[in-house]
């Protein structure tokens, strides 16, 4: 069981926008303002998409957004393409130099 | 361009130690503005991290699996690795290497590609 809690999957058609969340606790996300998110492919490496909440590292689109509020960070996606459909895992600093995951969401593009 | 390269065994039986190897090129494991990472993901399932290297040898590991953990780095072979030992089947998985920005910043820049490791006798 994955100590941050994300949906398995999510959905939308193209040129839609979709939001995925990730809800942790006072520990993690409540108190640290450091959620990164990350975009993985079937058989890919994880790639970072969103840092310290809200950051956007060069080269990603601007289609992808990140938020918090509390206890939950989340993930936008707009305008969603066909290649944006892959996994994505949120991930926060829990103190004590430990990190916590979330279980991962799959993202299908109908 | 950094890259990072896992390598080691594919199989390791049960109760035994596995050891991975990440091998960086574009980069230094010498470096006092990063730590160097393992996380892995079990089949189906979500990532989990292991634990953090820094270039000092200061090592942070998840305490779920600290008892069991020890990271180390090479900087002659720019390389740092992975002994996990008394190893069981919930340790089957892709193990991944990565990079943590350091300083007051806390996420993963660039990964390897992943080495899956069976424990299975």
């Amino acid at each position: 069981q994955s100590a941050l809690t994300q949906p398995p999957s999510a959905s939308g058609s193209p040129g839609q926008s979709v939001t995925i969340t990730c809800t942790g606790t006072r520990s993690d996300i409540g108190t640290y303002d450091f959620v990164s998110w990350y975009q993985q492919h079937p058989g890919k490496a994880p790639k970072l998409i969103i840092h310290e909440v809200t950051k956007r590292p060069s080269g990603v689109p601007d289609r992808f957004s990140g938020s918090k509020s509390g206890n939950t960070a989340s993930l936008t996606v707009s305008g969603l393409q066909a290649e944006d459909e892959a996994d994505y895992h949120c991930t926060s600093y829990a103190g004590s130099s430990n990190f916590v995951f979330g279980g991962g969401t799959r993202l299908t593009v109908l | 361009q950094l890259q990072l390269q896992e390598s080691g065994p594919g199989l390791v039986k049960p109760s035994e130690t596995l050891s991975l190897t990440c091998t960086v090129s574009g980069g230094s494991v010498n470096s006092n503005s990063y730590f160097w990472v393992w996380i892995r993901q079990p089949p189906g399932k979500g990532l989990q991290w292991i634990g953090d290297v820094f270039y000092s040898g200061v090592t942070y590991y998840n305490p779920s699996l600290k008892s069991r953990v020890t990271m180390s780095q090479d900087t002659s072979k720019n390389q740092f690795s992975l002994n996990l030992t008394s190893v069981t089947a919930a340790d089957t998985a892709v193990y991944f290497c990565a990079r943590r920005v350091g300083g007051v910043r806390y996420f993963f820049d660039y990964w390897g590609q992943g080495a899956l490791v069976t424990v299975s006798s």
